[in-house]
């Protein structure tokens, strides 16, 4: 099955624990992006990748790290989080980053800092 | 700045008709996203527009004027299982997806 995977799907966490989380796809798609979602806001893109080895800021990239070793997969990494980053998080991928593409979802993390 | 707007929250009955607005003022334009997202899960494509006019789709059409800045989503023969909220988004000259805060549409027998 086509999917977007993500790991965990849910995260409580204190201030400054270094965190990763997980995101993989299996469509070979060569466009990822790291989006976050909070109450009464859009989807905010934190970073994105239009291929491997090629990572670019999005709108709210402070305090995040990504790395994009392999095509499918596209971690997010929280070095020492903070209670502002309490968020839903998703990650996208489409198989390009020309403006018509869809994109896939995962199904989300939704991350708790304390 | 860059700027999507919808309306917060709609209600509308099962069986009838709405319609969800969206108007945009972003640097450039390469096109339209709408989204449907239910509470608590991910967003899943409805349609895309990047000429103007509309786009039929089952019970979805979806709208584009550029020269206004104005997108709708049109919901016909409304099911419960359409209550959600729907997201509209512009893909803008940088080819960036600006996203709008998403309209929460709440179905009612």
């Amino acid at each position: 099955e086509a999917q977007v995977t993500q790991n965990p799907r849910y995260l409580i966490t204190v201030t400054g624990k270094k965190l990763t989380v997980t995101c993989s796809q299996n469509m070979n798609h060569e466009y990822m992006s790291w989006y976050r979602q909070d109450p009464g806001l859009g989807l905010r893109q934190i970073y994105y990748s239009m291929n491997v080895e090629v990572t670019d800021k999005g709108d709210v990239p402070e305090g995040y790290k990504v790395s994009r070793k392999e095509k499918r997969n596209f971690p997010l990494i929280l070095e020492s989080p903070s209670p502002n980053q309490t968020s839903l998080y998703f990650c996208a991928s489409s198989p390009t980053s020309d403006p018509y593409n869809e994109q896939f979802f995962g199904p989300g993390t939704r991350l708790t800092v304390l | 700045g860059q700027n999507i707007d919808q309306p917060t929250e709609m209600t509308a009955t099962e069986g009838a008709i709405v319609q969800i607005n969206c108007t945009y003022q972003t640097s450039g334009f390469n096109g339209l996203f709408w989204y449907q997202q239910h509470a608590g899960e991910a967003p899943t494509f409805l349609s895309y527009n990047v000429l103007d006019g509309l786009e039929e789709k089952g019970r979805f059409s979806s709208f584009l004027s550029r020269s206004k800045g104005y997108s709708y989503l049109l919901l016909k023969e409304l099911q419960m299982k359409d209550s959600a909220s729907y997201l509209c988004a512009v893909f803008d000259s940088n080819y960036q997806l600006i996203w709008g805060a998403g309209t929460k549409l709440i179905i009612k027998p």
